[in-house]
């Protein structure tokens, strides 16, 4: 348990939607980093929050865009889905920036495009 | 370009037997280095780390790694393996000049047999 949570579990959209996926850090933990795992795949980077700014982005369309807010929780957003956005997303809190502060990381939020 | 590989798709080991998980890695200078294990419905779960120092790391759950320069390798191993370790083993980099992005290879499943 890392005290890391994300909602909703599993979600299905249809093509051309938005979404929205919420995530809830460790308490203090001032960065998030979220990342997509497709099926059979590692996770990939999308972008990392420090203080409330996006701090680094990983290869990832604007239509990936995020929130973090002051009381640890954070969203992200994807306009216009695509199908090829079916994936599980991770979210990471950590307390400072580097990867050395090692990153907690939520159990997903399955999104399924149709 | 940059890369981290995990040669091994799928690995099945004995209850009791020893484990070695591969990693290669490709990048300018060594990276930090990382190993993380994903259970079902669950988040990633750091094992170990490697920044510098000691060649041999040691980290949760009985797993050790060690750190080869001359073969660009961080490769994971366990002595006795329990049912309880059948998962989903990612190996990941973060290059030292970007520190805040975590690349992950395409990951190892590992399935135990009594």
């Amino acid at each position: 348990e890392t005290g890391v949570t994300q909602s909703p579990t599993h979600l299905i959209k249809t093509r051309g939607q938005q979404v929205t996926l919420r995530c809830s850090s460790q308490s203090g933990h001032n960065t998030v980093s979220w990342y997509q795992q497709a099926l059979g795949q590692g996770p990939q980077f999308i972008f990392q929050y420090y203080r409330e700014e996006e701090n680094g982005r990983g290869n990832f369309p604007p239509r990936f865009s995020g929130l973090q807010f002051p009381n640890y929780s954070s969203e992200l957003n994807v306009n216009a889905l695509e199908l090829d956005d079916s994936a599980l997303y991770l979210c990471a809190s950590s307390p400072g920036l580097a990867v050395f502060d090692e990153q907690f990381f939520g159990p997903g939020t399955r999104l399924t495009v149709l | 370009a940059q890369s981290v590989t995990q040669p091994d798709i799928h690995i099945t080991v004995s209850e009791g037997a020893s484990l070695e998980l591969r990693c290669n890695y490709s990048y300018g200078a060594t990276p930090y280095l990382f190993w993380y294990v994903q259970s079902p419905g669950q988040g990633l779960q750091l094992l170990l780390k490697y920044f510098s120092g000691d060649t041999l790391v040691q980290g949760i759950k009985g797993f050790e790694a060690e750190f080869k320069r001359s073969q660009s390798s961080f490769n994971l191993r366990k002595p006795s393996v329990h049912w309880s370790d059948a998962a989903e083993y990612f190996c990941a980099v973060a290059p030292r000049s970007n520190d805040y992005k975590l690349s992950f290879g395409a990951g190892t499943t590992v399935t135990v047999r009594a």
